[in-house]
């Protein structure tokens, strides 16, 4: 069966420090691969996604980037914090299934607070 | 734009109290429609997906249906486990990405 982590599960890092999240999936080859921060009490905001290695599609314009070093492992990173990046991130994958849809799996997220 | 508007933000029910949550959309070319459970500070778990009109799925308390303009989430004879929010995503033709709603957060008072 197909199992996703992230690493680490809690972070609290300073305004204008780097940052780097991973996912990693198992159980699974050549899977889309998403990036998705949801600000408390409100919805999923997809902020990258990647449908193989070194392909990344990027959302919405900000400090943070993505990168897929390999089929299964997807990371987040930021050169410099902004108060604003705290949040929950979430890392997700995907096959696709019937009627071409994509049924989406989600990782148990990362909670972010930048200070 | 696409869209997806669900309602209420929030529901607070007795245990035994059945109800339904709503999701609406406006999309060009639907491709299917998920429904995803969220517990605090856990990561979405997947419930549903419908793809055509008149589709139905159930899950223990659960059931799922879908219209050409919304789905609705029933919830028959709920307990207090069944307390968590509740998301909708839809897909488009030729995408592979989700567009969300921002969920129903459903409290189940035992």
């Amino acid at each position: 069966s197909q199992t996703i982590h992230q690493w680490p599960a809690t972070l609290v890092q300073p305004v204008g420090s780097p940052l780097s999240l991973e996912c990693t999936v198992e159980g699974t080859s050549n899977p889309n691969l998403y990036w998705y921060r949801q600000a408390a009490g409100r919805g999923l905001q997809l902020l990258f996604y990647s449908v193989g290695i070194g392909q990344i599609s990027s959302e919405v314009p900000q400090n943070l980037s993505a990168s897929r070093p390999q089929d299964r492992q997807f990371i987040l990173s930021s050169k410099k914090l902004l108060l604003s990046d705290s949040g929950f991130y979430l890392c997700a994958w995907s096959v696709l299934g019937g009627h071409g849809s994509q049924t989406q799996y989600f990782g148990p997220g990362t909670r972010l607070l930048v200070l | 734009e696409d869209q997806v508007t669900q309602s209420p933000e929030a529901l607070r029910l007795q245990e035994g109290e059945s109800s339904s949550l709503n999701c609406s959309y406006t999309v060009s070319g639907l491709r299917g429609l998920f429904w995803y459970r969220q517990d605090p500070g856990k990561g979405p778990e997947f419930l549903f997906t419908l793809y055509s009109a008149g589709e139905e799925k159930e899950k223990e308390r659960l059931k799922a249906t879908l219209t050409k303009k919304e789905s609705f989430l029933h919830i028959t004879a709920p307990k207090p486990e069944d307390s968590a929010t509740y998301l909708c995503a839809v897909t488009i033709q030729g995408a592979q990405k989700l567009v969300f709603g921002q969920g129903t957060r459903l409290t189940i008072n035992p």
